[in-house]
């Protein structure tokens, strides 16, 4: 079957950095993609791996280890407004071309 | 652009009761998604659509059927709603199977209670 696992809660100090993991379990894998989701909201997509390394898009970057099954996502220069849940994706092919969710880690940004 | 639209934004029904979920988006993307998330949970894929005409199950089909006759709509229907559908469901959207990207448009969701 399909698994990720993610840690349940962070919290983190305005201006910090924060690295959130993800372990994943897929045959079939594809990518990794990482979404914020504040509290009644809808998720919002941040970035999407699907080659080894390090991309990065201003305060957020995202990593990808295929052969560890294994990606981050990196918050730098916290702020009060990144207080949110995280969810990584996984994108496979298993089953159907499609993609399957983590269950979310929350994020708690304090000043 | 609106992107991704969902109608209604909540309901409340009774056991037994049906209903459909519309999902609209203007972006013209091949590929649609319905979503449950239950409080302090991930999303949950329920089914899906790679293309006008198709439609594909996800991880919890059960209980629900969808309909993808025009490539801008996706709608999710409840023939028979239990309490354990009680959720709220997102719609998403995205361009196809391009490997290099998955990014997915979500709608704004729709809080469904079911008494």
């Amino acid at each position: 079957g399909q698994s990720l696992e993610q840690p349940s809660e962070v919290t983190a100090v305005e201006g910090a950095i924060v690295q959130i993991n993800c372990t994943y379990q897929t045959s079939g894998f594809y990518g990794l993609s990482w979404y914020q989701q504040h509290d009644g909201g809808a998720p919002t997509f941040l970035s999407y791996n699907a080659l080894d390394g390090l991309e990065e898009t201003g305060r957020f970057s995202s990593f990808l280890s295929r052969s560890d099954s294994y990606g981050y996502l990196l918050l730098q220069e916290l702020q009060m407004k990144d207080s949110a849940s995280y969810f990584c994706a996984v994108r496979s092919d298993t089953g159907g071309f499609k993609t399957i969710f983590g269950a979310g880690t929350r994020l708690f940004v304090k000043a | 652009n609106a992107g991704v639209t969902q109608t209604p934004k909540f309901r409340v029904l009774k056991t037994g009761q049906s209903m459909t979920l519309l999902c609209a988006q203007d972006m013209n993307h091949e590929y649609m998604y319905w979503y449950r998330q239950d409080p302090g949970m991930g999303l949950r894929l329920i089914h899906y659509s790679v293309g006008e005409g198709t439609t594909a199950k996800g991880e919890v089909p059960d209980g629900y059927n969808v309909s993808r006759l025009k490539k801008q709509n996706f709608l999710l229907g409840l023939e028979s709603a239990a309490p354990s559908q009680t959720s709220v469901y997102f719609c998403a959207s995205s361009p196809g199977t391009n490997l290099a990207t998955d990014t997915q448009y979500f709608g704004p969701g729709t809080r469904l209670t079911v008494l």
